[in-house]
């Protein structure tokens, strides 16, 4: 059964601290890997995908992934209210079918 | 806009009543899916399409039935069989590949009356 996990939380940091969120992977044939945001009722949208191994930036969010350890994850520098949601880690590549985790709730503090 | 529309946003269901849960797509990919969503859960995959007239069954295809007769539509029915219906629905759709990168639409939520 390939799996992705995540702690579920909730996470929380004050506004203005790094989040760092955390997700490990089985199938080690991944080879490609995102994370996605979901506010309470709504549907998950795309903050970054991730191939290789090591560090991508974009803006104030950083993805790490580390294949030798199946270890993937994702950093929120300046955290804001508004990053108050589900962030939801998941991995494809292995054909047609991204296996999604269950999600880290993160709450930023004001 | 491109994007992914999902409707009704809102769908009540009566016992032993089949419903459908409509998915539309513009933004020419191939590949399109349904999962479903559990309060605090992740997502399961219902069915997915890898291309027109053709499309196979995920971890919790029972009691759901799907058709993709046009690149654009990918429809989900939710059938009396399936037992225990209430729950959040999103539709994604993506590029076919090895690194595919799925985009949602804003979901439909069932509820049983």
């Amino acid at each position: 059964q390939k799996e992705v996990e995540q702690n579920s939380g909730p996470l929380s940091v004050p506004e203005g601290a790094i989040a760092s969120l955390n997700c490990t992977y089985s199938d080690r044939g991944s080879q490609s890997f995102f994370w996605y945001r979901q506010y309470s009722g709504k549907s998950p949208e795309l903050i970054m995908f991730i191939y290789s191994n090591g560090d991508k930036e974009d803006g104030r969010f950083t993805a790490q992934l580390n294949k030798a350890s199946q270890y993937v994850s994702l950093l929120i520098r300046d955290s804001q209210p508004s990053d108050s949601a589900t962030y939801l880690c998941a991995s494809g590549g292995g054909g047609f079918k991204t296996i999604f985790g269950a999600g880290t709730r993160l709450f930023v503090k004001a | 806009d491109g994007g992914i529309t999902q409707s009704p946003k809102y769908l009540f269901r009566k016992e032993g009543q089949n419903v459908t849960l409509s998915c539309e797509q513009n933004l020419n990919h191939d590949a399109m899916y349904w999962y479903r969503q559990d309060p605090g859960q992740g997502l399961r995959l219902i069915y997915y399409s890898q291309i027109v007239n053709d499309f196979q069954k995920g971890d919790i295809a029972e009691g759901y039935s799907v058709s993709r007769e046009k690149k654009e539509s990918f429809p989900l029915t939710v059938t009396s069989a399936q037992k225990n219906p209430t729950a959040f629905y999103l539709c994604a759709s993506s590029n076919r590949g090895r690194k595919e990168t799925q985009y949602f639409g804003p979901g439909t939520r069932l509820l049983v009356l």
